[in-house]
This record gives C-alpha cells, sequence and structure tokens, in this order.
C-alpha cells in the first residue's frame, strides 16, 4: 500500500549514459514533482506536473525530461549524465499544487 | 529570489529537553509554511503546516509563525533520541509557487 513510490532505488552509471526513474503515485493526487538533493542535502525543486500538464519548470538543463503519461505517473529521463547530476531524487504529489506534498523514498544517483 | 534561512546546526539537547528550530524566509508574500523531518538516507516526512500567525500545537510539537517578522519556528517538547533528524522548513509563496525549502537544521537528542 505504497503511498509514493519510485524505481530504481539505487543507479550507477557512467557518465555520457542516458537513464531514466520512474514514479507513482496511488493517492489519486493531481499534482506531481521531482525534486534534487544534493551532498549538502539541499531540497530544490525540478519539475510540477498538473493532471499530466507540465506547470512549473525550474532552471534546469534540457538534458532533464520529465514525462507524464497519466496523472499517477511521473518518469525523469536524464541524458548525457554528468557527474554533477550525482544526487538524490525524490518524487512527491499533492491533492492540489497548493497543498501538501508527500514523498517518495528517492532514488540515488551516482554518475562516475 | 524566494530564499529560505535555517541554522544547519547540530543542534544538541538532553533527552527530555525542549528543542527550538529556527526559519526565517524572504517573501514577505508567503502564504504557507511547512516543517518536514528528514532520517539519514530517508524521505522527508510532514510533520506540521502553519499558514497564520500564532502557535499550532500537535502532541509534542507546536509551529510558530510570526509574518510580520518573517519568522517560523518548530518546537519540540520532551525531546526523544528517536527526533534526532534533519528537520527541513518549507515556504509555499503568494499565487501559484511551489514549495521553497531551507537547507535543514540536524537535531541530535542525546539519551
Amino acid at each position: 500500500d505504497t503511498a509514493v513510490s519510485q524505481t530504481p532505488k539505487y543507479l550507477v552509471t557512467q557518465m555520457g549514459n542516458d537513464k531514466s526513474i520512474k514514479c507513482e503515485q496511488n493517492l489519486g493526487h493531481d499534482t506531481m514533482y521531482w525534486y534534487k538533493q544534493d551532498s549538502k542535502k539541499f531540497l530544490k525543486i525540478m519539475f510540477s506536473y498538473n493532471n499530466k500538464e507540465l506547470i512549473i519548470n525550474e532552471t534546469v538543463p534540457n538534458r532533464f525530461s520529465p514525462k507524464s503519461p497519466d496523472k499517477a505517473h511521473l518518469n525523469l529521463h536524464i541524458n548525457s549524465l554528468e557527474l554533477g547530476d550525482s544526487a538524490v531524487y525524490f518524487c512527491a504529489s499533492s491533492p492540489m499544487l497548493q497543498e501538501t506534498q508527500y514523498f517518495g523514498p528517492g532514488t540515488r544517483l551516482l554518475v562516475l | 529570489q524566494k530564499e529560505v534561512e535555517q541554522n544547519s546546526g547540530p543542534l544538541s539537547v538532553p533527552e527530555g529537553a525542549i528543542a527550538s528550530l529556527n526559519c526565517t524566509y524572504s517573501d514577505r508574500g508567503s502564504q504557507s509554511f511547512f516543517w518536514y523531518r528528514q532520517y539519514s538516507g530517508k524521505s522527508p516526512e510532514l510533520i506540521m503546516f502553519i499558514y497564520s500567525n500564532g502557535d499550532k500545537e500537535d502532541g509534542r510539537f507546536t509551529a510558530q509563525l510570526n509574518k510580520a517578522s518573517q519568522y517560523v519556528s518548530l518546537l519540540i517538547r520532551d525531546s526523544q533520541p528517536s527526533d534526532s533528524a534533519t528537520y527541513l522548513c518549507a515556504v509555499r509563496g503568494s499565487g501559484y509557487s511551489t514549495l521553497t525549502f531551507g537547507k535543514g537544521t540536524m537535531l541530535l537528542v542525546s539519551p
């Protein structure tokens, strides 16, 4: 009965590769988010989708492309991975944009 | 640029004491304020939210908001070693905006 789930939990890859992270929520929420938490634990919003539509796109390199096939899923594809992409990526969801957010367990990405 | 400032700590308190965590924010139009707790290696989990000036209590936790001073705090009464974690303050600005997080304060509660 996991509320917000992410796969994979860990991802180790080489520079230059392309990888995807998947997120699913079974809470019936309309809004989903991707956050990046760097090594200094700073949590920063990357994207937000509301009912499958992109509504927030912070200053993120265009190597990062989110996709929402339906309102329960928000995936993140990263092209040409760089060392600086190493971080923990959290997916979150909320009933609507202005409401409380619930976080997934995180995906720990390490780029070598 | 919206900013949320927290002292990174660590804040060390003995078991049973009151822990006081503070947060200031730059956007005067901010509407709602959240405290999340994050254990090492885990995801943030919501502790409390507050929208109005004053205090809001939930069990051992009290959130305090002072919009004039642009200040929000979290008090943890009867601190337990299991409260040891990083506490993240998050602020939502006015209008159609998302959350801005502070860098978090690490709390250590010693037995």
